[in-house]
């Protein structure tokens, strides 16, 4: 079983629509948790961190479900800028920083 | 930007070669870290280092080492190249007291023939 779990899509949506995206971990200890953009042959790129308390930037809204081992992103208001690959990503309860992906959830926004 | 930068951008290596990949991280940053990319996966975490050691290693053999200099600056050494070598190479770097963030560099797109 992977480490970190995601539906790959693509999730294909109109300009406008709110779209959510979902993730699981297998380890309950980890600690910090994050979502990164990645456009196509670009590095990721660090879009939010995500709190117990959930947490909003904009039309991005994170939640955190510790005891579900599950992480969501929503998007509102779709732009076609936002057309991407999400990476779920945590971080293990140890000295180091290392992170763990997901393998992306892939968004195109259509006109 | 994130100020993180890598060098070179693009490599091709024959199988059985050495490369070493180059990694500057953000001022103000003392750990670095470096992922393997392969097309469609995630990154797949190599290992990362704080004030010059390695502090954490993921599941990658012997021939990928690595250094850290006094300036934060890093090198990936990967020897005796493989086709399954062929990845981007992304480097990312952080604040080892700050709030676990990490910023990447635009990353070493490796081809290996």
């Amino acid at each position: 079983r992977k480490e970190v779990e995601q539906d790959p899509g693509p999730f294909n949506v109109p300009e406008g629509a709110t779209v959510a995206f979902n993730c699981t971990y297998s380890n309950s200890a980890s600690q910090s948790f994050f979502w990164y953009r990645q456009d196509c042959r670009k590095e990721p790129k660090l879009l939010m961190s995500v709190y117990s308390s959930g947490n909003e930037d904009g039309r991005f809204t994170a939640q955190l479900n510790r005891a579900s081992q599950y992480i969501s992103l929503l998007i509102r208001d779709s732009k076609l800028s936002d057309s991407a690959t999400y990476l779920c990503v945590v971080t293990p309860m140890d000295s180091s920083y290392k992170l763990i992906f997901g393998s992306g959830t892939r968004l195109l926004v259509r006109p | 930007e994130t100020g993180v930068t890598q060098s070179p951008t693009h490599l091709i290596k024959t199988r059985g070669q050495q490369v070493t990949l180059r990694c500057s991280s953000q001022s103000g940053h003392n750990t670095v870290s470096w992922y393997q990319q392969a097309l469609g996966q995630g990154p797949q975490f190599i290992f990362q280092y704080y004030r010059e050691e390695e502090n954490g290693r993921g599941n990658f053999p012997p021939r990928f080492s690595g250094l850290q200099f006094p300036n934060y600056s890093s090198e990936l050494n990967v020897n005796a190249l493989e086709l399954d070598d062929s990845a981007l190479y992304l480097c990312a770097s952080t604040s080892k007291e700050g709030n676990r963030e990490q910023y990447f560099g635009p990353g070493t797109r490796l081809t290996v023939t």
